[in-house]
């Protein structure tokens, strides 16, 4: 069945480090990428999306290109800053299931000044 | 803006309670959602719905069920509160899936839920 598979946390980084999270997914044909954000308190947030092979997803600094080759999309971010501290979740939909997504199991990151 | 808004953000119950657990979204979206989020496991699905009166279970149904009577709102149930039910409850909703951008969901800000 569908899964996606992320990399446990928690990651710690000081201000203005480099951030990758894994993320590879297991699925049949040709599903949609997510990352998903959530900052403390609150619910998640979509960050960026890719929807076909090679396309790259961006938003506030943040990357991840879809590799169909290897079934991954990475995050990355090449500073990261505070106000990143937050649990990110990387999901995967298919339009034959109903728009149910399947998440990761989040990577909390927090950031020292 | 999508606003996806639940009831309450903090609620206590006790066990053998039936708790109420409602959701409410804006934008005139087919399909909604209910997760539940614990440590360590991320989010699992309980149920979701792709349209008024239509449900579907999702990984975990059990000691759950839900409602839709109008398109806009998305009730989750539970019969019979038990403390492994203590958890933080999200809602979410997207437009009919098979479009790129109606695949996105929209979260609303969560029930953290204690049943003692």
């Amino acid at each position: 069945g569908d899964s996606v598979t992320q990399m446990e946390g928690p990651v710690t980084l000081s201000e203005e480090a480099f951030l990758t999270i894994n993320c590879t997914y297991t699925a049949t044909g040709y599903p949609s990428l997510f990352w998903y954000v959530q900052y403390p308190g609150e619910g998640l947030q979509l960050l960026l999306k890719a929807t076909k092979a090679d396309d790259k997803g961006s938003n506030k600094g943040f990357e991840a290109t879809y590799r169909k080759e290897t079934t991954s999309f990475h995050l990355e971010k090449g500073s990261v800053q505070v106000s990143d501290s937050a649990v990110y979740f990387c999901a995967l939909v298919r339009g034959s299931t109903l728009g149910r997504l399947y998440f990761g199991r989040g990577t909390q990151l927090t950031v020292w000044p | 803006d999508v606003k996806v808004t639940q009831s309450s953000r903090y609620l206590v119950k006790r066990t053998g309670e039936k708790v109420f657990l409602e959701c409410v979204q804006d934008m005139d979206h087919e399909n909604m959602f209910w997760y539940r989020q614990d440590p360590g496991l991320g989010l699992r699905l309980i149920y979701f719905s792709y349209d008024v009166k239509m449900k579907e279970k999702g990984d975990i149904p059990e000691g759950y069920s839900v409602s839709r009577e109008k398109k806009e709102r998305f009730s989750l149930i539970l019969e019979s509160a038990s403390t492994n039910q203590t958890s933080m409850y999200l809602c979410a909703s997207s437009l009919v899936s098979g479009s790129v951008r109606g695949n996105t969901q929209y979260f609303g800000p969560g029930t953290r839920l204690t049943v003692l």
